[in-house]
């Protein structure tokens, strides 16, 4: 599975726009990019996935260069309810019946703060 | 649809003692998994099972054992409890073919003295 790095932590204010970057150097053909979102005391939730170019739902899009050895989640507009910890996960989506893709790691997120 | 759930949401346990978490999903997922995060810590995954009958390790096993006996159901057995697996547990399933989009349950809130 690639590894992945994005920081450790990020600051915001309300109403601006937020992007986080995650590294992923070693990606390989077949995997897809996964970002989760993690409010305290909760389990993580799926925010958005993405393969190459740009994804974009109700919640977030997801930017995706050419070579696919990096992705940026972009947060518009957030507020305060979007402080939360955000995790982005790369590996094959389509897990394969007893095959190592099972293997699903997270890494430590990022943490972004929105202040007032 | 209850989605993912999990009990008990709290537990304290001895050094030494067994004990079972339950996690059971209704969304006919066939893929199950268990994960532990420490404070501060990104998830770990402990066990993962792609259907009925079939588990396998994850990153950190040691000191748990699962079962799959049913779609539903995917219990996580602490074998002989330790203070180092004092941690949230969190459960989670998704369809085979949607990989890497997980529901996760609420989490079990371990504490080990």
């Amino acid at each position: 599975l690639a590894k992945t790095t994005q920081p450790i932590s990020m600051d915001s204010y309300e109403g601006q726009e937020v992007n986080i970057t995650c590294s992923h150097n070693n990606i390989a053909t077949n995997d897809y990019i996964t970002w989760y979102q993690q409010f305290p005391s909760q389990g993580p939730r799926f925010i958005i996935q993405g393969y190459k170019t740009k994804v974009t739902n109700e919640v977030a899009s997801l930017f995706i260069p050419a070579d696919r050895k990096s992705s940026t989640l972009s947060l518009p507009r957030v507020s305060l309810s979007d402080t939360a910890v955000y995790y982005c996960l790369v590996g094959d989506a389509k897990l394969n019946y007893g095959g190592s893709q099972g293997n699903l790691i997270f890494g430590k997120g990022t943490k972004l703060s929105v202040k007032p | 649809n209850a989605g993912v759930t999990q009990t008990p949401k709290f537990q304290v346990l001895k050094t030494g003692q067994s004990m079972t978490l339950q996690c059971a999903q209704d969304m006919n997922h066939e893929y199950m998994s268990w994960y532990r995060q420490d404070p501060g810590m990104g998830l770990r995954l402990i066990h993962y099972s792609v259907g009925a009958g079939i588990t396998d390790q994850g990153e950190v096993p040691n000191g748990y054992n699962v079962s799959r006996s049913t779609t539903e159901d995917f219990p996580l057995r602490l074998l002989s409890a330790a203070p180092s697996q004092t941690s949230v547990y969190f459960c989670a399933s998704s369809y085979l073919p949607s990989g890497y989009e997980q529901y996760f349950g609420p989490g079990t809130r371990l504490t080990v003295t």
